[in-house]
């Protein structure tokens, strides 16, 4: 059981725009900004954003973050193929002192 | 280029100890807390812990404490992860990461160890 929530999968077709929530508590979310990674097979993860919105130099402006109270969430619009990926969010969390990710969502691409 | 190489795939018997090593190119070692995060099959990833590459300062996650042990050195910019009391439950694949200045993300990843606990 994950401290942060991420519904285990999502789907979209090309060109679509998709959403991933990522639902946490106070201690962590609520407190603290939060991350997501892109994680494709074989490969390590990907940072695709920090600080709640940032993106890292490189990674394209469809994909785009938001925070709102103690939940998170990831869009990505212009879906492609090559996005399908499982999605990882993470903060940190004062209670466990340490840092904690959420399950994971599987975005399939139709 | 900036990069993260880890050591090769350990398998090691219940009970015994792994260390796995990271080395850092392309950026100052001493700038940037190191982080370890592990996958099993199946799962998602698992924060372990992190640790200060100037300092040495550390921290785990709850679950390992008192089994992990992050050391470095700054010599030639290599960070390890010992991981003690194995046991099959800690087959998994290990990363490094680099954490990335004024945010707990992790911006450069290791490729990865492969750590197989198995009688």
């Amino acid at each position: 059981q994950s401290v942060l929530t991420q519904p285990p999968s999502a789907s979209g077709t090309p060109g679509q725009r998709v959403t991933i929530s990522c639902s946490g508590s106070n201690s962590n979310i609520g407190g603290h900004t939060a991350n997501w990674y892109q994680h494709l097979p074989g490969t390590a993860p990907k940072l695709l954003i920090y600080n709640n919105d940032q993106r890292p130099s490189g990674v394209p402006d469809r994909f785009s973050g938001s925070k709102s109270g103690t939940s998170a969430s990831l869009a990505i619009s212009g879906l492609q193929s090559e996005d399908e990926a499982d999605y990882y969010c993470s903060a940190w969390d004062d209670s466990l002192s340490g840092q904690v990710f959420g399950g994971g969502t599987k975005l399939t691409v139709l | 280029q900036v990069q993260l190489v880890q050591s090769g795939a350990e398998v090691k018997k219940p009970g015994a100890s792994v260390k796995v090593s990271c080395k850092a190119s392309g950026y100052t070692f001493t700038s940037y807390d190191i982080n370890w995060v592990r996958q099993a099959t199946g799962h998602g990833l698992e924060w372990i812990g992190w640790m200060n590459a100037n300092s040495g300062n550390s921290g785990s996650a709850q679950k390992f404490q008192g089994r992990v042990t992050m050391t470095r050195d700054t010599s030639i910019s290599t960070a390890y992860m010992e991981l003690s009391s194995l046991r099959s439950e800690d087959t998994a694949l290990y990363y490094c990461a680099r954490k990335f200045r004024g945010t707990v993300g992790l911006d450069v990843w290791g490729q990865g160890t492969t750590v197989t606990v198995s009688s």
